[in-house]
């Protein structure tokens, strides 16, 4: 089974408006994080957010907001107020069995923002 | 603010042979990592690396790869006879230790390694 799936195809969304980007996970370790990464067309993996599997609270940075709900095991990225330059490649990931273990990333969705 | 760094942005190599890959993780970092995307697909972990050991390696991590730490700064990932399917955008990450609290990877820009 697929550790991470992001099944969305590409996703477009109008300038200023929210979108959501879905990722559910699969894990029997109870302590785990989600992570959200944006890669641009340049290619760089740029951190987002991070909510943890015991956190109480939705995470949230800036524009960016995780909905977590892990009866369900989702975790996935709202960004509102989009821009343009949100237009990239979002990945989900998970790190499982212990802090300083690998991630497992999904396939990525690409969204593009129009102006 | 500091960063991961990796050298050489693009390497292009003919296959069969050996390319090292190097990166310089943020200075107080202690975990290391590589993954490696092919080309419009999922990053994928090859291996982490603590205290002058391998301490993870996946599946595709085969004996044509090593790690090294040979000094202070830099982490490098050797490929000793690349293959074609080795063609992919190779991430360097590096993360503090700060017991179980959670701190991310950052990750390096990365390296593009093209093998013909």
């Amino acid at each position: 089974a697929q550790k991470i799936t992001q099944t969305q195809p590409g996703m477009f969304v109008q300038e200023k408006e929210a979108v959501t980007l879905d990722c559910t996970y699969d894990t029997s370790d109870p302590s785990y994080g989600l992570f959200w990464y944006k890669q641009p067309s340049s290619g760089e993996m740029i951190f987002l957010i991070y909510q943890g599997s015991y956190d109480q609270q939705n995470a949230t940075e800036g524009r960016y907001s995780l909905n977590f709900q892990k009866a369900r095991k989702s975790a996935n990225l709202v960004i509102s107020a989009s821009q343009l330059g949100d237009s990239a490649m979002y990945f989900c990931a998970m790190r499982e069995k212990g802090a300083n273990s690998k991630l497992t990333f999904g396939k990525g969705i690409t969204l593009s923002v129009r102006p | 603010e500091p960063e991961v760094t990796q050298t050489p942005s693009h390497q292009v190599t003919q296959m069969g042979q050996e390319v090292i890959l190097r990166c310089v993780p943020i200075s107080n970092h202690l975990y290391f990592y590589w993954y490696r995307q092919i080309l419009g697909q999922k990053v994928e972990f090859l291996v982490s690396f603590y205290n002058n050991e391998i301490s993870e390696k996946s599946e595709i991590f085969d004996d044509q790869f090593s790690v090294e730490r040979p000094d202070g700064s830099n982490f490098t990932l050797k490929i000793r006879s690349t293959k074609l399917e080795d063609s992919a955008m190779y991430f360097c990450a590096s993360r503090e230790d700060e017991g179980y609290s959670y701190n991310e990877q950052f990750f390096g820009p990365g390296t593009r390694l093209t093998v013909l």
